[in-house]
């Protein structure tokens, strides 16, 4: 029963090549997020949407954009990926923000290779 | 905000003996606790949650969590441990709208 979908696993780019994460998700969840993920760390937020709300982390390089064009899809676009945007991209959902069934729900991540 | 820390980078048990994952937590008002695992290229598990009540909470593959409200800890424990736990496993709190993660703990179960 796949709940979180991410396509693809695996994805390579060229250098300043845009490129396009894809992520889906079945439960019918209000809220999506996009995760960085390098190396074993910690995943580090990106933004995240609430239902159609855009919201950006004050950090995030403005190269990471993000567009849900409904409930169960929601895209991370890399403008012009560097070497140091290399990672593990992970999509998530919650129900809500802020009630106590908070729990996320991972996708299982995109590795992204920049050659 | 909100915060956890795993003072552990590594822990490594034999199968078949008790797993400990330690976790220690800071926030302003009643914390929300979880903890996550990762397998190797694959994306966070959720395995329990801590948001009130009983101080021992079960979680998924025989997991549990006791919250500890004096020592702000909520260690991660397992009975007995097998070589398939073997993974990375992060404990977090919700900080606002956000999980904030701990740097993460990578468990080796040696059969």
């Amino acid at each position: 029963d796949a709940m979180v979908i991410q396509n693809p696993r695996y994805q390579v780019t060229q250098f300043g090549k845009p490129v396009t994460l894809s992520c889906s998700q079945t439960l019918n969840h209000n809220v999506m997020y996009w995760y960085q993920q390098k190396s074993s760390q910690a995943p580090k937020l990106l933004f995240h949407y609430y239902d159609k709300d855009f919201n950006n982390e004050a950090d995030t390089p403005d190269n990471f954009q993000s567009r849900r064009p409904n409930t169960s899809f929601c895209f991370l676009d890399i403008r012009s990926p560097g070497l140091g945007d290399a990672a593990m991209y992970l999509c998530a959902t919650s129900r809500e923000r802020f009630s106590d069934r908070y729990e996320q729900y991972f996708g299982p991540g995109t590795r992204l290779t920049v050659t | 905000a909100q915060s956890v820390a795993q003072p552990e980078d590594q822990v490594n048990v034999a199968e078949g003996n008790p797993l400990t994952v330690k976790c220690t937590y800071s926030v302003s008002g009643n914390p929300y606790l979880f903890w996550y695992v990762q397998y190797p290229n694959r994306g966070l598990q959720f395995l329990l949650k801590y948001i009130t009540g009983d101080n021992l909470v079960k979680g998924s593959y025989g997991f549990e969590a006791e919250f500890n409200k004096s020592q702000t800890s909520f260690h991660l424990k397992k009975p007995s441990a097998l070589v398939s736990d073997s993974a990375l496993y992060f404990c977090a709190v919700r900080d606002d709208y956000k999980l904030s993660f701990g740097a993460g703990t990578t468990v080796t179960v040696r059969a």
